[in-house]
């Protein structure tokens, strides 16, 4: 099983729908967990981080699921300006040693 | 402004011919890494390095090499570039990886072509 997995893709979608990404994770002692957007030929940006609880930022929600090892970003009201790649990062401290593991990425194109 | 420096952004390359990519950091950051980014096989770590003078392989480190002689500057060395090496390389730093304020700030990516 890869470290971390993501949906298969891309996702096509219309303005005003609302989507959701999956990814698992396979070490179950990961700790920490977040949502980056990379836009096309740009660096990777912090999206969001993701809580146990879950959280809101306007219109995405992240949410962890520790017992099935899988975190998941929801955007509602897709705006043009949301298309980009989602990556799925998953933090594993071991020791003196941090290991940060990116998802492939999952590209949403949002058409008007 | 905080930023992660890369340096050359684009670069053409013959093989075998030595090369090295900058990366600068002005956040004081103690963790450093470089990253490969191929499609198909996403981002994938080649070095990171916990603070000055410790570094460490990631999951692909063959033919590069690092340094961490200050804790500004992590600059990877391929010397003795392969076409298999084409790729877009990203530079990223962060304050300290731990719980979920780690964020990992990129450089704007080298584009590299071995011939």
């Amino acid at each position: 099983r890869k470290e971390v997995e993501q949906d298969p893709g891309p996702f096509n979608v219309p303005e005003g729908a609302t989507v959701a990404f999956n990814c698992t994770y396979s070490n179950s002692a990961s700790q920490s967990f977040f949502w980056y957007r990379q836009d096309c030929r740009k660096e990777p940006k912090l999206l969001m981080s993701v809580y146990s609880s879950g959280n809101e930022d306007g219109r995405f929600t992240a949410q962890l699921n520790r017992a099935s090892q899988y975190i998941s970003l929801l955007i509602r009201d897709s705006k043009l300006s949301d298309s980009a790649t989602y990556l799925c990062v998953v933090l594993l401290i071991t020791g003196a040693n941090s290991k940060l593991t990116f998802g492939k990425g999952i590209t949403l194109s949002v058409r008007p | 402004e905080a930023q992660v420096t890369q340096n050359p952004r684009y670069l053409i390359t013959v093989t075998g011919k030595k090369l090295t990519v900058t990366c600068s950091q002005n956040m004081n950051h103690e963790y450093m890494s470089w990253y490969r980014q191929d499609p198909g096989l996403g981002l994938r770590q080649i070095y990171y390095s916990m603070n000055v003078e410790v570094t460490d392989k990631g999951d692909v480190p063959e033919g590069y090499k690092v340094s961490r002689k200050e804790k500004r500057n992590f600059p990877l060395i391929l010397e003795s570039p392969s076409p298999n090496q084409t790729s877009l390389y990203f530079c990223a730093s962060s304050a300290r990886l731990a719980g979920n304020t780690g964020e990992l700030f990129f450089g704007e990516g080298s584009r590299l072509t071995v011939l």
